[in-house]
C-alpha cells in the first residue's frame, strides 16, 4: 500500500487566489512527521513546512499552512495568495519514527504539479 | 549556515561506463546523508542513507553503490551504468531536525 498518496497530478490556480494540495498518508506508527517540499523546474527541493503527529495546532509558515486532520490521515498544503513563482512540483513526505530509527528516512508521494495562472 | 554541494550538475555517460557522483555538506558535523533518485515526472526514491562514516544502508537492490569516506562526504558510484540508471540524483542531509535539506541535484543521462 502507498504510504503517501497525492491524488492530484496537476492543479491550476489563478494568481492571488488560495489553493489546496491534497496529501493522505498511511501509517500505524503513533509518532511521525509530515513534510511538504517544493521543486521548481530547476530541480532543487525546497523544504516548506513540517507537522509533527503530536502537534496540537496546524503548522504555518508565511503563506503556507498545513491542514492536518489526524483521524482522516490527511495533511493538505494550503497556499494563500498564490504567486507566479509558486508554479512548481509539490511533494508530500512522511517520516515514521519506529521504522526510521536514527536514520530519519522520508517517504515521498508522487507529487502535484501546480501552475499559477496570471 | 549549512550548505550542501553536488557535482557534477549534469552528466551524459554511455551504457557500461562507470559513475561517481559526489555530495559534500558544509557547516555541520555528523549529519545523516541520503541519496535519492527521481525518474522523469516521478517522486523521489531513496537509494542509500548513512548515519556515519563507513555506515551505508541500501534501500533497494540495484546497480549502484554508495560510500562515505569522510564525515561530510557522500559518494554514489556504479561500475557499469545501465540505461535505467538515468534520472535526477539528489543528495540530502539532516541532523537534529526532522526536515531534510537537499542539494541542487545531478541530472544523469545514460545513452
Amino acid at each position: 500500500a502507498q504510504k503517501i498518496t497525492q491524488t492530484q497530478p496537476g492543479m491550476f490556480v489563478q494568481e492571488k487566489e488560495a489553493v489546496t494540495l491534497d496529501c493522505t498518508y498511511d501509517t500505524s506508527d503513533p509518532s511521525y512527521g509530515l513534510f511538504w517540499y517544493k521543486q521548481p523546474s530547476s530541480g532543487e527541493m525546497i523544504f516548506l513546512i513540517y507537522q509533527g503527529s503530536y502537534d496540537q495546532q496546524n503548522a504555518t509558515e508565511g503563506r503556507y499552512s498545513l491542514n492536518f486532520q489526524k483521524a482522516r490521515k490527511s495533511a493538505n498544503l494550503v497556499i494563500s495568495a498564490s504567486q507566479l513563482g509558486d508554479s512548481a512540483m509539490y511533494f508530500c513526505a512522511m517520516r515514521e519514527h519506529l521504522s526510521s530509527g536514527s536514520a530519519r528516512q522520508l517517504t515521498f508521494g508522487s507529487g502535484t504539479q501546480l501552475t499559477v495562472l496570471p | 549556515s549549512q550548505t550542501i554541494h553536488q557535482w557534477p550538475a549534469t552528466l551524459v555517460q554511455p551504457v557500461g561506463s562507470p559513475l561517481s557522483l559526489e555530495c559534500t555538506v558544509e557547516g555541520t558535523s555528523n549529519p545523516n546523508l541520503y541519496w535519492y533518485r527521481q525518474a522523469a515526472g516521478r517522486g523521489l526514491q531513496l537509494l542509500f542513507y548513512s548515519v556515519g562514516i563507513g555506515q551505508i544502508s541500501s534501500e533497494v537492490p540495484q546497480n549502484l553503490s554508495a560510500s562515505r569516506p569522510q564525515d561530510r562526504q557522500f559518494i554514489l558510484s556504479s561500475k557499469k551504468l545501465l540505461l535505467s540508471d538515468s534520472g535526477f540524483y539528489l543528495c540530502a542531509w539532516t541532523r537534529q531536525g526532522d526536515e531534510q535539506y537537499f542539494g541542487p541535484g545531478t541530472r544523469l543521462t545514460v545513452t
